[in-house]
């Protein structure tokens, strides 16, 4: 079975810092990995996925994350956050050839002026 | 383009009585779909999911059911809500070619009293 770790429950930034919101995962076999964003009250957004190919994924809102197979990360960044940013960000992960997503607890980007 | 609709977006009902949420999707022909809650403070939970009509998987056993009575039609039904049913209900959808990227509807909020 697969698990994902998403240490931080909140990080609160400055606006224009960079920020790194942390995911690890866990599984046997070889997984997909994906961030959704959350905004209040409404439905999750992909940001981005890594499927294969370039470990270096690049997504919506000048997000990026990284994989790194050797130490089961997908760490999502962006070098300068935006209040807009504030917002529940969720890493969850799939086996490659199934279909049912599981979800890390998320954590909240709380940017202040 | 595809779209994901669900109704109703906001919902307060009492203890023991029935429910039912719809979620269609838009744009798309045979898709895969899914239930997901989200309590309070916590992650995704998978409910159910459909790769056809009247085909149902459920994923957690509970008062809940669903059913896809037509190809891009989801519902999420219960006969008797329970004060732990309380959450945010979240449709979501995927195509058989890509059926690893799940895309989100805009959720309903249940507050059973």
């Amino acid at each position: 079975a697969q698990s994902v770790t998403q240490l931080d429950s909140q990080v609160p930034v400055f606006e224009e810092a960079p920020v790194e919101l942390r995911c690890n995962y866990s599984s046997s076999v070889s997984v997909y990995l994906f961030w959704y964003v959350q905004y209040p009250n409404q439905g999750l957004q992909l940001l981005l996925k890594y499927l294969s190919g370039s470990t270096l994924v690049k997504g919506i809102n000048g997000f990026e994350a990284e994989f790194n197979k050797s130490q089961t990360s997908f760490h999502l960044r962006k070098p300068s956050v935006h209040i807009s940013d504030t917002a529940e960000y969720f890493c969850a992960v799939t086996p490659t050839g199934f279909q049912k997503l599981v979800f890390g607890t998320g954590t909240r980007l709380l940017v202040s002026p | 383009s595809q779209t994901i609709h669900q109704w109703p977006a906001t919902l307060v009902q009492p203890v023991g009585s029935p429910l039912s949420l719809e979620c269609t999707v838009e744009g798309t022909s045979n898709p895969n779909l899914y239930w997901y809650r989200q309590a309070a403070g916590r992650g995704l939970q998978l409910l159910f999911y459909s790769v056809g009509i009247g085909q149902i998987s459920s994923e957690v056993p509970q008062n809940l059911s669903a059913s896809r009575p037509q190809d891009r039609q989801f519902i999420l039904s219960s006969k008797k809500l329970l004060l732990s049913d309380s959450g945010f209900y979240l449709c979501a959808w995927s195509v058989l070619v890509a059926q690893e990227t799940q895309y989100f509807g805009p959720g309903t909020r249940l507050l059973v009293l």
